[in-house]
């Protein structure tokens, strides 16, 4: 199984914030990744976290890291149809290779 | 940013032939690029870890013989799926980091193979 744990399904209506979880094991992991993957093509960087910050914002995107708990979320302002999506957590394993989570499949409503 | 260029975007091809996916950094020069293959609605699983001008690392499970990676350059890796069969139907995806550690892995588009 996966050292990386995310819930598999996400609905959010239109304008209201998505919040995506995700747990990690590693208590070495340096960086943790969001990517987001569309429908038939690869995985996009949406943003990262290093393990010394709490917090990173980057417009509409925040991302929560709680190093104690091994928690990790992503949560996404005033939602568009656009960010429908699949979304992948990621920590960095042995300083070089990434694990991922099963990705959270997000669907928004009108 | 950096891009990552991956070729073709699909293929098709008969049972028992052999089909060869690149991966190119296009701006940036790569020592390490990992190839991953993903089932349908489900998560990413590392293959192997290509290393420029040395053999690849693989992944448990992964048959070596099957999977044939070559990183002749430091902008190119490639992935052979030797004497394919339907069960190697799936996505493949390449990625790259200008650097180990912080730097994050950049994907390229993924190569969707149909083996018939």
């Amino acid at each position: 199984g996966e050292d990386v744990e995310q819930s598999l399904f996400l609905s959010v209506r239109e304008g209201d914030s998505s919040v995506i979880n995700c747990t990690y094991t590693d208590s070495s992991s340096t960086y943790l990744y969001w990517y987001k993957q569309e429908p038939g093509a690869g995985l996009q960087l949406l943003t990262y976290i290093f393990s010394n910050m709490d917090m990173k914002q980057d417009q509409r995107l925040t991302v929560l890291l709680n190093k104690k708990d091994k928690h990790l979320s992503l949560r996404i302002a005033d939602t568009q149809t656009g960010d429908s999506a699949i979304y992948f957590c990621a920590e960095l394993i042995d300083d070089y290779k990434l694990s991922f989570g099963a990705g959270t499949t997000v669907t928004v409503r009108a | 940013g950096a891009v990552v260029s991956q070729h073709p975007s699909w293929v098709i091809c008969k049972s028992g032939t052999s089909v060869k996916i690149e991966c190119r950094s296009l701006d940036f020069q790569a020592t390490t690029m990992f190839w991953y293959r993903q089932f349908p609605k489900q998560s990413l699983m590392l293959m192997a870890t290509s290393n420029e001008g040395s053999k690849a690392t693989y992944e448990q499970g992964v048959e070596k013989d099957k999977f044939l990676i070559n990183h002749a350059s430091l902008t190119l890796s490639t992935l052979t799926v030797t004497s394919a069969h339907p069960e190697d139907s799936s996505f493949y995806i390449c990625s790259a980091r200008e650097r180990r550690g912080a730097s994050p892995l950049h994907f390229g588009n993924g190569t969707r193979l149909t083996v018939t």
